[in-house]
């Protein structure tokens, strides 16, 4: 079974900080989706990873994924307060989306 | 396209009614997806279809849950009876294809069942 498991689950930065948020998988996966949740909202697309070393860049967010450590990161350059919400990995199986947990972060003037 | 419309957004039922939450998906996606958030579990797949046909329910619960999806612009979902567990965010996405692109999600319909 597909088990997708992100930390830290809650982040709490200061602006202006750097800071990666993990997220592994326990299966064999080269497709790997970020997703970002405002409190109350809907999910929306960030990036999408379909290659072990895939590289996807968008302002201050940089995801990247390894599919031999079955591993993906997201990476935050220099934090501002709009990027606090919650951001979902999700990981495709073989008949199946598993997102992780979410990490909530607050990023804090 | 005004991207992936649910309704309604909030629903409260009394326990033992029954529910149906709608959705209609991007034109032209053959993929459709049923989730529920909660905060104990997080985000669930329910079911998905591919080009209305259903693929995978094992996400569903337990049988008091259905999904249809008589064409390509409509689906639902249904609980019946409903019961207070069942109380979570419901949310319908949908893709162009299910490999490679990414879901688009609807608002979210925010069920209650007291």
């Amino acid at each position: 079974e597909l088990k997708v498991e992100q930390n830290p689950l809650f982040l709490s930065m200061q602006e202006g900080k750097n800071y990666t948020i993990y997220c592994n998988y326990s299966t064999t996966s080269d497709r790997l989706y970020w997703y970002r949740q405002d409190p109350g909202k809907s999910l929306e697309s960030l990036f999408v990873l379909l290659s072990n070393g895939a590289v996807k860049q968008e302002g201050r967010l940089m995801a990247s994924l390894d599919t031999k450590a079955r591993l993906s990161t997201l990476h935050i350059t220099a934090a501002v307060h709009d990027l606090s919400a919650t951001y979902f990995c999700a990981v495709e199986g073989n008949n199946d989306m598993r997102f992780g947990a979410g990490t909530r972060l607050t990023v804090k003037p | 396209d005004a991207g992936v419309i649910q309704s309604p957004r909030h629903e409260v039922t009394e326990m033992g009614q029954e529910v149906t939450l709608r959705c209609k998906p991007i034109s032209g996606h053959d993929y459709l997806f049923w989730y529920r958030q909660t905060m104990m579990r997080g985000l669930e797949l329910l079911i998905y279809f591919n080009n209305n046909v259903p693929i995978d329910d094992s996400g569903m619960p337990e049988d008091r849950f259905s999904a249809k999806m008589p064409n390509a612009s409509f689906s639902t979902l249904k609980i019946q009876p409903s019961e207070p567990r069942d109380s979570a965010v419901y949310f319908c996405a949908s893709s162009l294809v299910w490999l490679n692109t990414e879901a688009f999600f609807g608002q979210g319909t925010r069920l209650t069942v007291v």
